[in-house]
């Protein structure tokens, strides 16, 4: 069963202009990760987070997590059409499994 | 980053055949993988873990005879989706962790997918 859910669904924005993309999670976790999907394609994985981390930046990307609140952030920056994708954030379970979110929808319109 | 390759790429076929898609770690050993479903603009569903060596465990609702899971080696495993029905098109990805020794970077490696068209 899924216990992410990432908010909003879908996203339109404009080149340049910052994204963000919002998860939430409802059980204890390992680690929570964000995976970028072109239409069609495999997962591409962005960035980890610890549960012992708040914050993590990589490139473009920013990622902080809030273990109290159960959610986590994905920020990219400055963002470009080729950032046009479906972004999911997964929570590992202690590796036992991973479990994805319903996923939001970016659009960067040039 | 690791490779996972997965095949064939798409697959279409009449219904009540099986069909079978690879899964491989093609530059690490992964003694668990993982089996998803996606359907349109969905997120992705886990069916089942696939152990090397042992069997897969599956996820709540997904049919063991249905999708039968094989995980022989450490750098293979299989989904064979038997006798298949068109409620069974869909895209199924396969994931794998890289276990680097005792340490586990965490990260899943992913396929590039297989859409099934069941006709």
């Amino acid at each position: 069963s899924q216990q992410g859910e990432e908010d909003p669904q879908a996203l339109s924005i404009q080149e340049g202009e910052n994204a963000t993309m919002n998860c939430s999670y409802k059980t204890s976790i390992n680690n929570l990760q964000w995976y970028r999907q072109n239409s069609g394609r495999g997962l591409v994985h962005l960035i980890l987070i610890r549960s012992n981390e708040r914050e993590k930046h990589s490139g473009r990307l920013r990622v902080t997590l809030d273990t109290s609140k159960k959610s986590s952030s994905l920020l990219i920056t400055a963002s470009r059409a080729a950032d046009t994708a479906s972004y999911f954030c997964a929570t590992d379970n202690y590796g036992q499994n991973f479990v994805f979110g319903p996923g939001t929808r970016l659009s960067v319109l040039p | 980053g690791a490779v996972v390759s997965q095949h064939p790429s798409w697959v279409i076929c009449k219904s009540g055949t099986s069909v079978k898609i690879e899964c491989r770690s093609l530059d690490f050993q992964a003694t668990t993988m993982f089996w998803y479903r996606q359907f349109p603009k969905q997120s992705l569903m886990l069916m089942a873990t696939s152990n090397e060596g042992s069997k897969a465990t599956y996820e709540q609702g997904v049919e063991k005879d249905k999708f039968l899971i094989n995980h022989a080696s450490l750098t293979l495993s299989t989904l064979t989706v038997t006798s298949a029905h068109p409620e069974d098109s869909s895209f199924y990805i396969c994931s794998a962790r890289d276990h680097l020794g005792v340490v586990d970077t965490g990260e899943l490696f992913f396929g590039e997918g297989s859409r099934l068209t069941v006709l």
